[in-house]
């Protein structure tokens, strides 16, 4: 069974470069997309893009000039930086598994438990 | 971008009885190509991160109890509870995977009356 598993630092400085990654468990990161997602407190979702194994990526218009997605396909790992944070980037971030293709769909059937993270100085 | 939203914002209903949610999209998300709705449900659980409920609209996912169903193509999407239990207590979300960015609607709480 495919677990997922945020790690990264609880707290970064405003300004700085927010950078988390997702491990991968039970199964190959080959042929799927990987999402990350966030939810500011006591709001709702937000996708912040994906990247496929391949090493193609598609962002949120609105981050994609801060927001980078990486993959490591030799540990089983996909990564997020989001750079210049501020207040508003607080959030507790899910990274996902996000299906195949266009006939498989995108839906995200595996999450991880999330990590938050808070941006202050 | 297509905007997701939800109606109602939060509902309260009795053990065992129906609760229903909808969901409507800003442009349709069914698919010419294959006649399938990109359109998925998700539960979450406060504290929990969300789980996926349904995807192509209606097709429950593996494990989900058949309580969980879900109804509607182009722009309206519905997800209905037959008989709510106590384990139902969550906030749903709509989300279409038909074009990026993908969107998630706003999210309807359901509680017990």
């Amino acid at each position: 069974q495919v677990q997922l598993q945020e790690s990264g630092p609880g707290l970064v400085k405003p300004s700085e470069t927010l950078s988390l990654t997702c491990t991968v468990s039970g199964g190959s990161i080959s042929s799927f997309y990987w999402s990350w997602i966030r939810q500011s407190p006591g709001k709702g979702l937000e996708w912040i893009g994906y990247i496929h194994y391949s090493g193609s990526t598609n962002y949120y218009p609105s981050l994609k000039s801060r927001v980078t997605i990486s993959l490591d396909t030799s540990k089983n790992q996909f990564s997020l930086k989001l750079n210049s944070v501020t207040a508003a980037d607080t959030a507790v971030y899910y990274c996902a598994r996000a299906g195949q293709n266009w006939n498989y769909g995108y839906h995200m059937d595996v999450w991880g438990k999330g990590i938050t993270v808070t941006v202050s100085s | 971008d297509i905007v997701m939203t939800q109606s109602p914002d939060s509902l309260a209903v009795s053990l065992g009885e129906r609760a229903t949610i909808n969901c409507k999209s800003s442009q349709s998300v069914l698919s010419s190509s294959n006649n399938k709705n990109y359109l998925a449900w998700y539960q979450q659980r406060p504290g929990q991160p969300p789980n996926l409920l349904i995807y192509w609209a209606s097709t429950r996912e593996s494990g989900v109890p058949d309580r969980f169903s879900g109804s509607g193509s182009g722009t309206d999407f519905t997800l209905t509870i037959s008989s709510l239990q106590a384990e139902d207590v969550a906030v749903y979300y709509c989300q279409q995977y038909y074009s990026t960015p993908f969107t998630f609607g706003p999210g309807t709480k359901v509680d017990i009356k």
